[in-house]
Formats: structure tokens, C-alpha cells, sequence
């Protein structure tokens, strides 16, 4: 069945590092891929996604990348803050339909 | 625009009991779909609605149920609650939906509703 896999689950940083989270998907028929960041207490929101017809995409210090043969795509923050702080989640869709399978989430944690 | 609004906020029922939640999309979308948040499944889809019609529905029992009004309001029924409901409600809604544009379509999710089953 469709599975999205996370990882770490959990995964803390000093202040100004970079933070890397991977995700891995079992269908093959998915092609876009969104990154959601939840701080605790509010509702998820988007900060990148990416579609399966491009490698990378960048914007500012988040960056994720995609490699469709191997099913992989990841999240990598640089020069960390502490209010990037939260739980982070990958998911992946398809065509003609807005379900999005989530991973299981990673906590981030910066320490300044 | 106003973000996407969910009511109640939280609630607290019984076992047995049922429940109605409320999402109002942002202003022109037309595509509401439902996740439920758990500490232990995570995120998981429930159902996606456009132009009043379920269009995909998630592996969840009938006791939930969902539909979409004329002015893209939707609402979710939890029927015959039980203790495993308690979680957090969210509604997301996109602009078209790729059940009509073909590809997804960013989605904004609604603050949630917290509902606790005793």
C-alpha cells in the first residue's frame, strides 16, 4: 500500500548548523512531493514542496531534493535558528487527487 | 483572505455520542479535504471533497462521514464515538483540487479541532 517513511524522528542541532530529514515512498505514482512544518499547538504549514519533474528546489536556507528512481526526497535546512524549532513532515501525492500521504514527522530541535 | 477556519475549536464527548465538525475553506477554494492527527498514526486522510462530491476516501470506518456544501463549506460526522477517535481534527482546502487541474495544488490547512472522547 501507499507508505511514506520518515527519518530521524527526532533529531537536535546547535544553532547555525544544517539539519537533514529523509523521507522514502512506496508509489510510484506520486509526483509531488510538500515539506509541512508544525510548531506545537498550530496547524501544520507549507515551506517547500517540489514536483517530480525537478531534481532540487531552494528557497532561502530550505532546500529539498528528489531522486525518483531510488523513491527518495529530503528536507535540508541550513544555518539553523531556534524558531525552526518544530515537528517537520514530508508527504507525497498524485494526480488527480489531493490526498497527501504524511510521513511520521521529525522533531527538530535548535539549541542556541 | 482568511485563512481556512475550523469550529468548534475543541470539544469534548462521550463514548457513543456523535459529532459534526465544520471547515470554511478559504475564500474561492473549492477543495476541503480531512486528516486525522494522532501522536500515534500521525497524519491520515480521510476524505477529499469538490464541487459536493467525495471524490477519494481514506481507510477508515463508515462511522465517519463527510460532506460538501454549495458554497464549498464541509463538514465530517464521527458517529457512535469511541475512546480511539480522540485526536485532532484538520481540514485543508486548495483552490481547484487535482481531481479537476490534474496536479496537486499547494494546501492550507484549517487550525484544527481537538476532540476528546471519554
Amino acid at each position: 500500500g501507499e507508505n511514506v517513511e520518515q527519518h530521524p524522528s527526532t533529531l537536535s542541532v546547535q544553532e547555525g548548523d544544517s539539519a537533514v530529514i529523509k523521507c522514502t515512498y512506496s508509489d510510484s505514482a506520486s509526483n509531488y512531493f510538500p515539506w509541512y512544518k508544525q510548531e506545537l499547538g498550530k496547524r501544520p504549514q507549507l515551506i517547500i514542496d517540489i514536483r517530480s519533474n525537478v531534481g532540487e528546489k531552494k528557497d532561502q536556507r530550505i532546500a529539498v531534493t528528489l531522486n525518483k528512481t531510488a523513491k527518495h526526497f529530503s528536507l535540508h535546512i541550513t544555518e539553523t535558528q531556534p524558531e525552526d524549532s518544530a515537528v517537520y513532515f514530508c508527504a507525497a501525492g498524485s494526480y488527480n487527487t489531493d490526498k497527501l500521504i504524511f510521513g511520521t514527522g521529525t522533531r527538530l530541535q535548535v539549541f542556541p | 483572505k482568511a485563512g481556512v477556519t475550523q469550529t468548534p475549536r475543541y470539544l469534548i464527548k462521550t463514548r457513543g455520542q456523535q459529532v459534526t465538525l465544520s471547515c470554511s475553506p478559504i475564500s474561492g477554494h473549492r477543495s476541503v479535504s480531512w486528516y486525522q492527527q494522532t501522536p500515534g498514526q500521525g497524519l491520515q486522510f480521510l476524505f477529499e471533497y469538490f464541487s459536493e462530491t467525495q471524490r477519494n476516501k481514506g481507510n477508515f470506518p463508515g462511522r465517519f462521514s463527510g460532506r460538501q456544501f454549495s458554497n464549498s463549506r464541509s463538514e465530517m460526522n464521527v458517529s457512535t464515538l469511541e475512546l480511539g477517535d480522540s485526536a485532532l481534527y484538520l481540514c485543508a482546502s486548495s483552490a481547484v483540487g487535482a481531481g479537476t487541474s490534474g496536479a496537486q495544488e499547494t494546501q492550507y490547512f484549517g487550525p484544527g479541532t481537538r476532540l476528546l472522547v471519554l
